[in-house]
């Protein structure tokens, strides 16, 4: 499996919404997605699993939504912390991560 | 939430070795997997290496396999990954990380960077 993530790079402004794609290369299951955020110098951090799961701490502007083979993850309204790149990851037989998507500042 | 603390990070020459380290506590270690994961500079996440929560069951990814093995010590709560026949793209920043629910990684490290060059 394949995970391809669109766009590269997504610049906007706080306050406006971001929708993040993650496109795998064949249908896979919804119950094995998960997103990352990743800061410069920071681990990765959990934010959604299952497709749409918020892990623990996670605020209720990050939504997870997909299933088959797209997946997005949205950001209702970006916060200055939420700049960041985030990356999907799926399990199948093993585990595959996307190339990420960096959110910049517009 | 689990701390984990990596270490053994540093600089080999190509066909070299190294042991990492991986220091959990605050959880079960012994009842989940557990990954290493890893990253080269300005580039993206990529997965390496995982074992079961008994160490009977190990995944590699094929970039390393045969020439890395993952093991556990489950009384002492630390997770390894013995690292031989390096080469210059293995070069990257490792993570351990706790399989979490649904093959996603609740918890991560800080990372240990290993460079491979002459």
């Amino acid at each position: 499996i394949v995970l391809t993530q669109s766009p590269g790079t997504l610049s906007l402004s706080p306050g406006e919404r971001a929708t993040l794609s993650c496109r795998a290369s064949q249908g896979v299951s919804s119950t094995y997605l998960a997103w990352y955020q990743q800061k410069p110098g920071q681990a990765p951090r959990l934010l959604i699993y299952g497709a749409s799961g918020r892990a623990t701490g996670i605020p209720d502007r990050f939504t997870g939504s997909g299933s088959g083979a797209d997946f997005t993850l949205t950001i209702s309204r970006l916060e200055p912390e939420d700049f960041a790149v985030y990356y999907c990851q799926h399990y199948g037989s093993l585990w595959t991560f996307g190339q990420g998507t960096k959110v910049e500042i517009k | 939430e689990g701390l984990l603390v990596e270490s053994g990070g540093g600089s080999v020459q190509p066909g070299g070795s190294l042991r990492l380290s991986c220091a959990a506590s605050g959880f079960s270690f012994s009842f989940t997997w557990m990954h290493w994961v890893r990253q080269g500079t300005g580039k993206g996440l990529v997965w390496v290496s995982g074992v079961s929560a008994d160490g009977t069951t190990a995944r590699y990814a094929d970039s390393v396999k045969g020439r890395f093995t993952i093991s556990r010590d489950n009384a002492q709560n630390t997770l390894y990954l013995q690292m031989n026949s390096l080469r210059g793209e293995d070069t990257a920043v490792y993570f351990c990380a706790r399989g979490g629910r649904l093959g996603s990684f609740d918890d991560w490290g800080q990372g240990t960077l290993v460079t491979v060059a002459t």
